[in-house]
Order: structure tokens, then sequence, then C-alpha cells
């Protein structure tokens, strides 16, 4: 079976703070991505990434960046946390057209 | 903006009825499309992709799509309590190797 894991389950964070969320999975899959889910706005893209050291910019990357220096890992940076980035964070990877997410980071920014 | 639309919900049905699910998607050059369940509190599971015209079935679940309507459906026959749950469809983009658009999820919700 596909595991992808993530770091924390639940986080809370001040305003201003840098935070760091990461994701590990263990099936070799080249491609891994980072999401927020929202009530009414669904899953939206952040960064993905599909192979070591590259990123790609999703549909809202504002006020976050990424970094994977191994191919197991993913990590999601908030640079500045902000009121407006308390969401759930899931984190998928995957092959193909087939994603296979996290167990997900509810976090809280204060 | 390209969009996957989905009716929020909830649907509801009894215990042994048909669930229909539907979405929409707005880019002609979608080449493939998910349903993915979700589980309140849990995070989002795959169930099927369905790629061409037509039918594809998997036990009690059908996935059906219609390129020409930009139609995509999820059938679960016999629904069961267990089955309660939001499900999101979401389309491949041709332009993007595994960037996929994500609607917003029906809830269905099966009476016992």
């Amino acid at each position: 079976d596909v595991k992808v894991t993530q770091s924390s389950r639940y986080l809370v964070k001040r305003t201003g703070e840098k935070v760091f969320l990461e994701c590990v999975q263990d099936m070799d899959h080249e491609n891994m991505f980072w999401y927020r889910q929202d009530p009414g706005l669904g899953l939206r893209l952040i960064y993905f990434s599909y192979d070591v050291k590259m990123k790609e910019k999703g549909d809202i990357p504002e006020g976050y960046s990424v970094s994977r220096e191994k191919k197991e890992r993913f990590s999601l940076i908030l640079e500045s946390a902000s009121t407006n980035q308390t969401s759930m964070y899931l984190c998928a990877s995957g092959r193909a057209h087939e994603q296979y997410f996290g167990p997900g980071t509810r976090l809280t920014v204060t | 903006q390209k969009e996957v639309e989905q009716n929020s919900g909830p649907l509801s049905v009894p215990e042994g009825a048909i669930a229909s699910l539907n979405c929409t998607y707005s880019d002609r050059g979608s080449q493939s499309f998910f349903w993915y369940r979700q589980y309140s509190g849990k995070s989002p599971e795959l169930i099927m992709f369905i790629y061409s015209n037509g039918d594809k079935e998997d036990g009690r679940f059908t996935a059906q799509l219609n390129k020409a309507s930009q139609y995509v459906s999820l059938l679960i026959r016999d629904s069961q309590p267990s089955d309660s749950a939001t499900y999101l469809c979401a389309a491949a983009l041709n332009t993007g190797f595994q960037k996929l658009v994500f609607g917003t999820g029906t809830r269905l919700l099966v009476s016992p």
C-alpha cells in the first residue's frame, strides 16, 4: 500500500512565524503535491514537484515556498504565517494521474 | 479559470438505492477524470478514474464520461451507510502532466 505521512496532524502557530510542514512518501513516486482545503473552496494546489530539486507553482503559491532535497520528502514552508493561511494542508504523491494523499495537517495561525 | 463543478448537496438516498453524483468541467482539453471519496476528517482516497467516453465499472461503482457534453458522473449501486462521504471530482488538464483540478465535492448521505 502507498503510504504518505505528514509530520503533524494539528499545528498552532503565531502570526509572523516561519512554519515547516513535512511530507514523506515510501512508494518512490516522482511527483509530489501540496494542497490546501477550505470549506466551500475545495482542494487548491499550492506547489508540486516532479523531480528532486524541481518545483512548479500551483494555483495559489503566494506566501508559500517548497523544498525537495530527496525524492521521498517534500516540504511546504510558510515564510511568515498569516491568519488567512489557517487551513487543512494535504500532501499527495503519485505517478501518472493517480494521486495518494497523506492524512493532512490542520494548521491554525493565531 | 478552468473549473470543475459539482453540486454541494447533500444528496440523500436510502440504503440499497442508486446514488448518482454528477460533475461538469469547463476545459475541453481535459483528458482524464477522477473520483475521490473523502470521509469527514479524513483525506481523499481515489475510487476510480476514466479516460474514455462511456462507462467504466468497478464493483458497485460506475464512472460515466461524456466529453461532448463535458460531463462526468459516478453511480453507486446498492448504496450503503458506509458510502456516506463527500465525493470529489477531478480533471487532469491536457497541459499538465499530472495537475488536477478538483471540484468542491458533493456530500452523500445514505440512510439505513
